[in-house]
């Protein structure tokens, strides 16, 4: 089946630093979704992308989708302490059944 | 507008029981999907209700199943649980359009014994 895989699975910065974390899925995604959860807490929608090669920012965070539909990134600049979570990318098949397909997460912690 | 809610919070049940475990959508929202939430899987898709008909379903066992009432608040049951179904069950609801971002509840957390 349909497979969305996240590297790394764990990502540890000193406070300020940059980093980016990438999302591949094994099949072509009619759009890609990421979310964050905090320690403790349930997965929060921060963006959506649907178009191919599109690129969205908040703030901090800067999100792209590849090309090819099949893969997408999310970069933080100067990462702070409230980054502290993990976050998930979630594919939606293309046709078909349209299922949305998270991947294991990337868990991000921050040495202040 | 109030979120999405999931009753109950904790359970503790023992090998061979069944489970139900509720959740209101926000209202509105008429789609209401389920996942578990382990540490070594992630989150992995239960199944997917809309307008009281089941929409996708995941690749679990048929002691795990679900339903959608008319007002949208879904219930989902386990039967003879296993030790390995010890999870954070959670439900996220949407407005109904494929594609469009979902909303989870504070989970359900249950460990079998």
């Amino acid at each position: 089946g349909q497979q969305v895989m996240q590297i790394p699975q764990y990502q540890h910065v000193q406070e300020g630093e940059d980093f980016t974390t990438y999302c591949n899925s094994s099949t072509t995604l009619s759009n890609i979704q990421w979310y964050k959860q905090r320690p403790g807490g349930h997965p929060v929608f921060l963006i959506q992308l649907v178009k191919s090669g599109e690129v969205k920012k908040q703030k901090r965070l800067t999100f792209q989708f590849g090309e090819a539909k099949k893969n997408s990134s999310l970069h933080i600049t100067a990462t702070q302490t409230t980054d502290v979570g993990t976050y998930f990318c979630a594919g939606r098949t293309q046709g078909g059944s349209e299922k949305l397909v998270f991947g294991k997460g990337m868990k991000l912690t921050v040495n202040p | 507008k109030a979120g999405v809610t999931q009753t109950p919070r904790y359970l503790i049940k023992t090998r061979g029981q069944q489970v139900t475990l509720s959740c209101s959508p926000i209202s509105g929202h008429r789609s209401v999907s389920w996942y578990q939430q382990t540490p070594g899987q992630g989150l992995q898709f239960l199944f997917e209700y809309f307008s009281e008909t089941q929409r996708n379903k995941g690749n679990f066992p048929g002691r795990f199943s679900g339903r959608q009432f008319s007002n949208s608040r879904s219930e989902m049951n386990v039967s003879t649980l296993e030790l390995g179904d010890s999870a954070l069950y959670l439900c996220a609801s949407s407005f109904g359009g494929r594609g469009l971002e979902q909303y989870f509840g504070p989970g359900t957390r249950l460990t079998v014994t």
